[in-house]
């Protein structure tokens, strides 16, 4: 089945600094890779997702950018805020069309 | 997101008891989706269900079963809790027409096993 890794486990940032959190997937059969955020004691909520016919997608300032030959995908986020800090997770989904997830980035911008 | 309601929010319950925790839609989804969250893993799939008792097994489904008699209903049982089955318990819908469109969380269950 498919495996999904993430780096790094933890990132802390400046304010106003970027991040960049990356994952790499091992089924090539994925399709679809969305990321989502998820703050202390809530739901994991979508930000953005991208499918295997674009090799970048941009929202504001959240950017994902998918490499399938070297199947990894990255988050990229601009201009960080104290309110982006939380913990974020890939995911792929692959062959059996299941969501596979990685082990999360939790993200601190300090003021 | 008031389209996906679980219950109950938290339980505390002594291993090799029975549990059940159930998932809600209000909009007639097809897909809905099991996930239990544990520190260092992620999210985990343990079943999920394409339709009225249509289900299918997830990465993780060994203690668990689950049944969708309804449309707006999926119910996950613990036939016999045990401590490893100690996590957040997160439902998810599918709110497109496809197996791949995007997957929306429920707010979770946090569930103790003594």
């Amino acid at each position: 089945g498919e495996n999904v890794e993430q780096h790094p486990s933890t990132l802390s940032v400046q304010e106003g600094d970027s991040a960049v959190i990356k994952c790499t997937y091992s089924d090539s059969a994925s399709n679809y890779f969305p990321w989502y955020k998820q703050e202390l004691g809530k739901r994991p909520q979508l930000i953005i997702d991208i499918r295997s016919n674009v090799g970048e997608k941009k929202d504001q300032r959240i950017a994902v950018t998918l490499n399938k030959t070297a199947k990894h995908f990255s988050l990229h986020i601009t201009e960080t805020q104290p309110e982006d800090s939380a913990v974020y997770f890939c995911a792929a989904m692959g062959a059996g069309n299941m969501l596979t997830f990685g082990g999360g980035t939790r993200l601190m911008v300090k003021p | 997101d008031a389209g996906i309601t679980q219950s109950p929010r938290h339980k505390v319950t002594e291993t090799g008891t029975p549990v059940t925790l159930r998932c809600h839609q209000t909009e007639n989804h097809r897909y809905m989706y099991w996930y239990r969250q544990d520190p260092g893993h992620g999210l985990r799939l343990i079943h999920y269900s394409y339709g009225v008792k249509d289900t299918d097994k997830g990465e993780v489904s060994d203690g668990y079963s689950v049944s969708r008699s309804k449309t707006e209903d999926f119910l996950l049982t613990l036939e016999s809790a045990t401590s490893s089955q100690t996590s957040v318990y997160f439902c998810a819908i599918n709110r497109g027409r496809d197996v791949t469109d995007t997957q929306y969380f429920g707010p979770g269950t946090r569930l103790t096993v003594l």
